[in-house]
């Protein structure tokens, strides 16, 4: 069965230092969104991308987030600098089309000291 | 601005009960409600429901939607310790782009 692709899966980093993420979606899946699932909450939408183009990130703190998919399909993830409230999971999924039911990777976690 | 909200947060049962889970929202334009399981890792789709009153099945688990009273039911019978895990629920607005707004999940622990 086809996979989203993340890595690393656990990442711990000191505040104030850069960190990536990266995802690679189910071939031919347009549409690729980066969740945070912070401990107790359901995910939230970060960014969407529709092939290399972003979509939504109303919700990404543009002073230390940062998203690219350059040729549109696999992504990266940044923040810096990092601070404490960013330890989280972050999730990447990707669908077909946009209101298809997507499919999840597995998550990196984010420990931030 | 939109809302999905989960109750119970979270449930204890033992082995070979029947629960249920509900997911209460106010979407504008809503389009389709989605559940997920996540055990230690990435959420995995469930059912998506989009018409009022159609049950889907899957094994043990089942769904509903009621469109009128804006809620969705999640039921799982003769659970086992494997049902354990953070059910969450999604909708879809018709007008967006495929973004998921999420209630806070409800954690349930099935004892042996």
């Amino acid at each position: 069965e086809a996979e989203v692709a993340q890595s690393p899966r656990y990442k711990i980093t000191e505040k104030s230092q850069a960190v990536a993420f990266w995802c690679d979606p189910i071939s031919g899946h347009a549409t690729l969104y980066w969740y945070r699932q912070i401990l107790g909450q359901g995910p939230e939408l970060l960014v969407q991308f529709q092939d290399e183009s972003v979509v939504d990130d109303s919700q990404l703190p543009k002073d230390r987030f940062s998203a690219e998919r350059l040729k549109g399909v696999d992504s990266t993830l940044k923040i810096q600098p990092a601070e404490l409230g960013d330890s989280a999971m972050y999730l990447c999924a990707s669908s077909l089309e946009p209101l298809d039911g997507y499919t999840f990777g597995s998550g990196t976690r984010l420990t931030v000291v | 601005e939109d809302k999905v909200v989960q109750s119970p947060l979270s449930l204890v049962v033992h082995e070979g009960d029947t629960v249920t889970l509900n997911c209460s929202y106010e979407v504008t334009n809503f389009r389709s409600l989605l559940w997920y399981k996540q055990e230690k890792k990435a959420p995995t789709f469930l059912f998506m429901l989009t018409s009022s009153g159609i049950e889907k099945k899957s094994g043990r688990l089942s769904s509903i939607l009621d469109k009128k009273e804006l809620f969705s039911i999640l039921n799982i019978t003769a659970t086992q310790t494997g049902d354990s895990a953070v059910y969450l629920c999604g909708t879809y607005r018709s007008s967006n782009t495929g973004k998921l707004i999420f209630g806070q999940g409800t954690t349930l622990q099935v004892k042996p």
